[in-house]
């Protein structure tokens, strides 16, 4: 079945120690998210590429940054993980056309950070 | 700016109807969804709506879109203990990105 994966679905990091979180889709979509989730909170969304573009958006924290290798990949880089950095990380897709984005995003399980 | 709103809890009897409420505030939004968040786990698009329908239903699922009042629910007919669950709002911006509501946490009593 066609899928978003994300690895590992818990990670535990130390206070200041950098952590990369991975995200993989097999429905080739050209845009992929990463959203931030506290606990009884709404999804946050931190960037987005569509395509090979990065969107970042303008209140996410430059301890924040994102890397995708190829169309199937794409990291979530914490460089220096605080103790309000400890959240969901949730990883979706979408297809885009033409620059216009589709109605509908895929999400995968999440990642649960953890500082320590 | 954008802002969508729910009721953090709603508490129903396994067997009764469940009607989650939701307003926003973007008229010009083209979609909007439901999405379902199993603890622990991500989220799963339940179902959606174009703004250009009223209703729309699947299975157990109901959805209405009061347009004037800007006001979406989701009924959830013969509520089980599977739809334990949180269930969020959101509207789409001019960008299709998604404006989110903070949940409503649907609590089933036996």
């Amino acid at each position: 079945d066609a899928m978003v994966i994300q690895n590992p679905r818990y990670q535990v990091t130390q206070f200041g120690k950098p952590v990369t979180l991975s995200c993989s889709q097999t429905l080739n979509h050209n845009v992929m998210y990463w959203y931030q989730q506290k606990s009884s909170q709404a999804p946050k969304l931190l960037f987005h590429y569509y395509d090979k573009d990065f969107n970042n958006e303008a209140d996410t924290p430059d301890n924040f940054q994102s890397r995708r290798p190829n169309t199937s990949f794409c990291f979530l880089d914490i460089r220096s993980p605080g103790l309000g950095d400890a959240a969901m990380y949730l990883c979706a897709t979408s297809r885009g056309t033409s620059g216009r984005y589709s109605y509908e995003q895929y999400f995968g399980p999440g990642t649960r950070l953890t500082v320590t | 700016g954008e802002d969508v709103e729910q009721s953090l809890f709603l508490s129903v009897r396994e067997g009764d109807s469940s009607v989650i409420n939701c307003t926003y505030t973007d008229s010009s939004s083209t979609y909007l969804y439901w999405y379902k968040q199993e603890p622990g786990a991500g989220l799963q698009l339940l179902t959606y709506i174009f703004s250009n329908m009223d209703m729309k239903q699947d299975q157990r699922l109901t959805v209405l879109l009061n347009k004037k009042d800007k006001h979406l629910s989701l009924r959830i007919a013969d509520t089980q203990t599977g739809d334990s669950a949180i269930y969020f709002c959101a509207e789409t911006d001019s960008n299709y990105q998604l404006i989110w509501g903070a949940g409503t946490k649907l609590i089933i009593k036996p």
